[in-house]
């Protein structure tokens, strides 16, 4: 079945940028997925949609400092000039016709 | 402005029954998949459930397969998950998502696109 890995933590400096990476199971590795961020105390939020080509579409609202791209079955997501509100955590998420799937999340503390 | 607003999260007995619901706003409700996540404290996100805009299709997690049921009444904009047999483990919050477009029936992505602030479910034995 699907399986989104993702390392636990992550850091970088302030003012700084960083790529966190999710890497879909082989069998999956040309999946869709999405990116969400989740700050303490809020519901996630929405990212963008990332594809295997490195196409991501994001919604309104979202800071042009996200951006996403693909190698082979890995999805990464890079935020540059890291500000303290981006530490948060961050989950890829992908989906089958009945499932859908979450990665284990990676903790991102902004030095 | 997409918004999502769950309730009926609370303090119940292992073994006990509940139902959350969901009414959302901003948005054509009944054109779109709704989901169902949680998260238990200190645990990332879990998917529970997901309904696709008619109602008729439904999916769960191995989880919570036979003790919960999501259903929708597209009349009333609202989205619910009736939750029975509950376990200490069901403890989490309970959040009500939007899905990208309407996958159960073909259409669109199941991108997780837009979420509520949660309801706390807590399970005590």
């Amino acid at each position: 079945q699907l399986v989104l890995t993702q390392p636990p933590s992550a850091s970088a400096s302030l003012g700084g940028s960083v790529k966190l990476t999710c890497t879909l199971s082989s069998d999956h590795s040309d999946y869709v997925i999405s990116w969400l961020q989740h700050l303490p105390d809020k519901g996630p939020r929405f990212l963008m949609r990332l594809d295997g080509h490195g196409t991501h579409l994001k919604p309104d609202g979202i800071p042009d400092r996200f951006s996403g791209s693909s190698s082979g079955a890995d999805r990464y997501l890079t935020i540059s000039s890291l500000q303290p509100e981006d530490e948060a955590d961050y989950y890829c998420q992908s989906w089958t016709a009945d499932r859908r799937f979450f990665g284990g999340g990676t903790k991102l503390t902004v030095l | 402005e997409v918004q999502l607003l769950e309730s009926g999260g609370t303090l119940v007995q292992s073994g006990g029954s509940l139902r959350l619901s969901c009414t959302a706003s901003g948005f054509f409700f009944s054109s779109y998949s709704m989901t169902w996540v949680r998260q238990a404290p200190g645990k990332g996100l879990e998917w529970v459930s997901t309904i696709a805009a008619n109602g008729v299709t439904t999916i769960y997690g191995d989880s919570v397969k036979g003790r919960f049921t999501i259903s929708r009444d597209n009349s009333m904009n609202t989205v619910f998950l009736e939750m029975s047999s509950l376990r200490v483990d069901d403890t989490a919050i309970y959040y009500c998502v939007k899905e990208g477009g309407n996958a159960l029936q073909g259409s669109g992505y199941a991108t997780l696109a837009s979420w509520g602030q949660g309801s706390l479910v807590t399970v005590f034995s």
